[in-house]
């Protein structure tokens, strides 16, 4: 049974970065395809882009492009989300997932259902 | 991108009546390729991450209980639980995977009436 383990909450300065880790634990993790989404207070939810190591893809959503990054490392079955030149508007609460159903052409990924789940991170950014 | 609307956005039912939340994609989600609509539900309790439900529109997932049923196709699809139960009250998510940049709904939020 996959599980998936988030690092703790996290209060950051506008303009700054912030690292978001999720520990995978079950299965082969080069296999797992891992997502980044996020929900905001009172809003829904919002894919941010996600990884495959086994076919060593990772693709982005066009509005976080550039200003976010997702890696792994195989080592210690861990992937992290990174976000960079924060503002109000990224406090949130940050979740890893896992797609059980992924399929890559030549040109892109299309990613299917999520789950498991992490445990979620919260993210506050705040002068 | 495609647009999810969800209604509505809160609901208050009774015990052991029926829910119905409806989801409403800006794009059509049956791809004829495979005759699948590409659409899932999750249900997400206060303090917890979202939870799988169904998956191709209508695919309940291990150990969901069958009061919960999936259905529509195209663009219009809805989400039933059939005898609502304490343990339903939650925000229920509807996603499409239909392109390459996926996007939920807004969610509807259920309670007791």
């Amino acid at each position: 049974q996959v599980q998936l383990v988030q690092s703790g909450a996290e209060v950051k300065k506008p303009g700054s970065s912030v690292r978001v880790s999720c520990k995978v634990s079950g299965g082969s993790f080069r296999s797992h395809a891992i997502s980044w989404l996020r929900q905001a207070p009172g809003q829904g939810l919002e894919w941010m882009g996600g990884t495959i190591p086994i076919f060593e893809t990772t693709n982005y959503a066009q509005k976080f492009q550039g200003r976010v990054t997702i890696t792994t490392d195989e080592s210690t079955g861990t992937a992290y989300m990174d976000l960079s030149s924060l503002t109000s508007e990224d406090t949130a609460v940050y979740y890893c997932a896992k797609a059980p159903e992924v399929y890559c052409s030549a040109d892109d990924c299309y990613w299917g259902w999520f789950d498991p789940w992490g445990q979620g991170t919260l993210l506050t950014v705040s002068s | 991108d495609i647009v999810m609307t969800q209604s509505p956005d809160s609901l208050a039912v009774s015990l052991g009546e029926r829910a119905t939340i409806n989801c409403k994609s800006s794009q059509v989600l049956l791809k004829n390729s495979t005759n699948k609509n590409y659409l899932s539900w999750y249900q997400q309790k206060p303090g917890q991450p979202p939870k799988l439900l169904i998956h191709w529109a209508f695919i309940r997932e291990s150990g969901v209980p069958d009061r919960f049923t999936g259905s529509g196709s195209g663009t219009d699809f809805t989400l039933t639980i059939s005898s609502l139960q304490p343990d339903d009250v939650a925000v229920y998510h509807c996603q499409q995977y239909y392109n390459t940049l996926l996007t939920f709904g807004g969610g509807t939020n259920v309670e007791i009436k």
